[in-house]
C-alpha cells in the first residue's frame, strides 16, 4: 500500500515553545490530509481536514490559531502546535487519502508530543 | 448525537479460534464502514471496506458484515494467531459519501497460545 511518513516520531518540548510535525505522502498525491489526536485507550479525534492550496477545515472545539495547518503541496502537510502547554501532550497522527468517497486512509506512524 | 461503540474491554481468545469484534452505531447512516488495525504507538493500518449496500466482505482470514438495519458491523478473524493481537478500530464514512471518517474507540484483541 501507499506510504505516509510522519516526522518526528517523538518530541519533547518546553512549555511556550512551538512544535512542527510533518506528514508526507511518499508515493502518491494526497487530495486530502487529516490530522487526528489520540489520548491513551481512546479513539482518534479528528482535529482538521486539509486540502492542498486551501485553508484547513477545523473541527468544532479545535483552536485554529493554536494548531496551525499548512498543506503546501499534494504530498506535504504540516501541523504546528503553537505555544505548547502540558495539556497539549498527546499522540498526533496524520492520514492521507486519494480522491473522495470510500477510499482507504493511509496513516503516518504518529508523533508522541510531550510538553514539559 | 452520533455515537459509535466498540467493546471497551479487551477480548482474549485462544490461538486458532475465531475472534469476533462488534461495532454498533446510533444516529448515523454511514455510506460505508472501514476496519483498521492499530498497534501500540503506531498509526492505524487499513484492513477492509464495506459499503452500505453490501452485506459481507472477505479478505483472507478476515470477514466483515454490515447490517444497516441493526446499525452494526461484525469483524471476524478466523484461525487467529498471536500476531493478530492489536487494537481494532471501526471507522464510518459520512452519509452520502465523502472521505471524512469517524472512528470508534477500538477493541483490544489478545490471542493467547
Amino acid at each position: 500500500g501507499a506510504v505516509v511518513s510522519q516526522h518526528p516520531s517523538r518530541v519533547i518540548c518546553k512549555s511556550g515553545t512551538s512544535v512542527k510535525i510533518e506528514c508526507r505522502s511518499l508515493d502518491f498525491q494526497a487530495t486530502t490530509m487529516f490530522w487526528y489526536r489520540q489520548f491513551p485507550k481512546q479513539s482518534l479525534m479528528l482535529m482538521a481536514t486539509s486540502n492542498e492550496g486551501s485553508k484547513a477545515t477545523y473541527e468544532q472545539g479545535v483552536e485554529k490559531d493554536k494548531f496551525l495547518i499548512n498543506h503546501a503541496s499534494l504530498t506535504l502537510s504540516t501541523l504546528t502546535v503553537t505555544s505548547a502547554h502540558p495539556e497539549d501532550s498527546s499522540f498526533y497522527i496524520c492520514s492521507a487519502r486519494q480522491g473522495q468517497g470510500p477510499t482507504e486512509a493511509f496513516f503516518g506512524q504518529g508523533t508522541r508530543l510531550t510538553v514539559v | 448525537s452520533q455515537k459509535i461503540e466498540q467493546n471497551s474491554e479487551a477480548l482474549n481468545i485462544q490461538e486458532g479460534k475465531t475472534a469476533t469484534l462488534t461495532c454498533n452505531y446510533t444516529n448515523y447512516s454511514p455510506a460505508y464502514l472501514q476496519w483498521y488495525r492499530q498497534d501500540p504507538g503506531r498509526g492505524p493500518v487499513f484492513l477492509l471496506l464495506i459499503r452500505e449496500n453490501e452485506k459481507e466482505k472477505r479478505k483472507e482470514r478476515l470477514k466483515v458484515t454490515f447490517d444497516t438495519t441493526l446499525k452494526q458491523s461484525l469483524f471476524h478473524i478466523t484461525a487467529s494467531q498471536p500476531a493478530d493481537s492489536a487494537t481494532y478500530l471501526c471507522a464510518l464514512g459520512p452519509t452520502g459519501g465523502g472521505n471524512k471518517l469517524t472512528f470508534g474507540t477500538g477493541t483490544q484483541l489478545k490471542v493467547e497460545l
